[in-house]
């Protein structure tokens, strides 16, 4: 394709159920970023692949999330136990590779409810 | 850790008027990218900047990084509504590169 794409645009979950939000990059991007955006905020960075590693998983705030990516090109985003406060649009983005000059460009987000 | 401070955090103008954007960093900045966004939607990259006293234009938009690279502006020329979104800085540094760091935003509205 020709963006980034995410699925699914919309997700309704109950407390402490289980969730994946589906990511595909650009074609030939080897770097592959999740971000999490409150409503009023900036995004906030959860990880970030090169390949298929994790490169830095710094930012997932618990051991409830988890994020795979196995053959290098679509990854996933695991929530475990979901809770209220993880409401939020998460936001995948890809680019060519990490340098400081290697644009992101960013998906439509999957939108997160957890009632 | 170093964080980006955006003002206004919103701003209303008239079609057709001239407005800024500033994005703010205590430290000094090695890649500031500016990106928009309309409601619900993901990022739309606009511009990155890397040499202090860099400038770039696209279409209406300006982008500038001070010489001191802790400091960026946008500005937009004759806005139009179009022009309607957040606009979000953000920074990529420290040990992890690939991470971008933003600002909180600035929610820009245009009348007709």
């Amino acid at each position: 394709g020709a963006g980034v794409s995410q699925t699914p645009s919309n997700k309704v979950t109950e407390k402490g159920k289980y969730v994946e939000l589906r990511c595909d990059p650009i074609s030939g991007h080897t770097a592959l970023y999740w971000y999490r955006q409150s409503l009023g905020q900036g995004p906030e960075f959860l990880i970030y692949f090169q390949g298929t590693g994790a490169a830095d998983d710094s930012g997932l705030p618990n051991d409830r999330f988890f994020a795979v990516r196995p053959e290098g090109s679509v990854s996933t985003l695991k929530i475990q136990r979901t809770e209220r406060g993880d409401s939020a649009v998460y936001l995948c983005a890809s680019s060519l590779n990490t340098h400081r000059a290697d644009t992101q460009y960013f998906g439509p987000g999957t939108r997160l409810t957890v009632l | 850790s170093q964080e980006l401070e955006q003002s206004p955090q919103s701003l209303i103008v008239q079609e057709g008027k001239n407005l800024t954007i500033n994005c703010t960093s205590s430290k000094t900045l090695y890649g500031l990218y500016w990106y928009k966004q309309k409601y619900g939607e993901g990022l739309i990259f606009l511009m990155m900047l890397q040499k202090g006293g860099e400038e770039k234009s696209h279409e209406k938009i300006t982008a500038k990084l001070d010489e001191k690279k802790q400091q960026s502006s946008l500005h937009i020329t004759a806005s139009q509504p179009s022009h309607a979104g957040i606009y979000l800085c953000g920074y990529a540094g420290g040990t992890s590169y690939g991470k971008l760091t933003f600002g909180q935003g600035t929610i820009l509205t245009v009348h007709p």
